[in-house]
């Protein structure tokens, strides 16, 4: 069974609607969940941070975690063309030495 | 803004010879982390290191793999005797405590031929 699961996509959507970007894990020992977006050949930028279950917002992004049911979920409001990337999920055990990735969901805003 | 610098951004080596990959972390950060990518594939975690000694390690990071904090602003993975499956995105990156967030430099691709 792999540890992170995450839906490769492509996913395409017209600017200014909302995206929901999921993940789902096998390891209930994951304490630290994570969101990375990726441009083409370029390195993974950090979205967004959170700590075990709940909610966390950050302009148009919201990321949620609800660990009854391995679930992480990366919400973003009025997509732009700009957000057009493919979005990582990463989590962490609580000795945090190393991240587990999922295998990333391609984003495409179409303008 | 302070930022993961890697150089460089792309070495192409023959099969056999030995690269060094260069990682300047963000100045205050104490964890250091390399993972690779494989084209298509997943981020994978190869190595973590704090205070001058490898936190954990996975099984990629096999005697061929070594890495050093050399001086007190780079973080350097050296492989040892390159294969082909070598080739791919090498990625280092840097937290400031060990449950904060890390910061993903642009990462070195890396052409084994």
């Amino acid at each position: 069974q792999k540890e992170v699961e995450q839906d490769p996509g492509p996913l395409s959507v017209p600017e200014g609607a909302i995206v929901s970007l999921n993940c789902t894990y096998s390891n209930s020992a994951f304490q630290y969940f994570m969101w990375y977006r990726q441009y083409s050949r370029k390195g993974p930028e950090l979205l967004m941070y959170t700590y075990s279950s709940g909610n966390k917002e950050d302009g148009r992004f919201t990321a949620q975690v609800d660990k009854s049911s391995k679930y992480i979920s990366l919400f973003i409001r009025d997509s732009q063309p700009s957000d057009s990337a493919t979005y990582l999920c990463a989590m962490s055990l609580r000795n945090f030495n190393k991240f587990y990735f999922g295998s990333g969901t391609k984003l495409n805003v179409k303008p | 803004e302070p930022e993961v610098t890697q150089t460089p951004s792309h070495q192409v080596t023959q099969m056999g010879q030995e690269v060094i990959l260069r990682c300047v972390p963000i100045s205050n950060h104490l964890y250091f982390y390399w993972y690779r990518q494989i084209l298509g594939q997943k981020v994978e975690f190869l190595v973590s290191f704090y205070n001058n000694e490898i936190s954990e390690k996975s099984e990629i990071f096999d005697d061929q793999f070594s890495v050093e904090r050399p001086d007190g602003s780079n973080f350097t993975l050296k492989i040892r005797s390159t294969k082909l499956e070598d080739s791919a995105m090498y990625f280092c990156a840097s937290s400031v405590d060990r449950q904060a967030e890390a910061f993903f430099g642009q990462g070195t691709r890396l052409t084994v031929v």
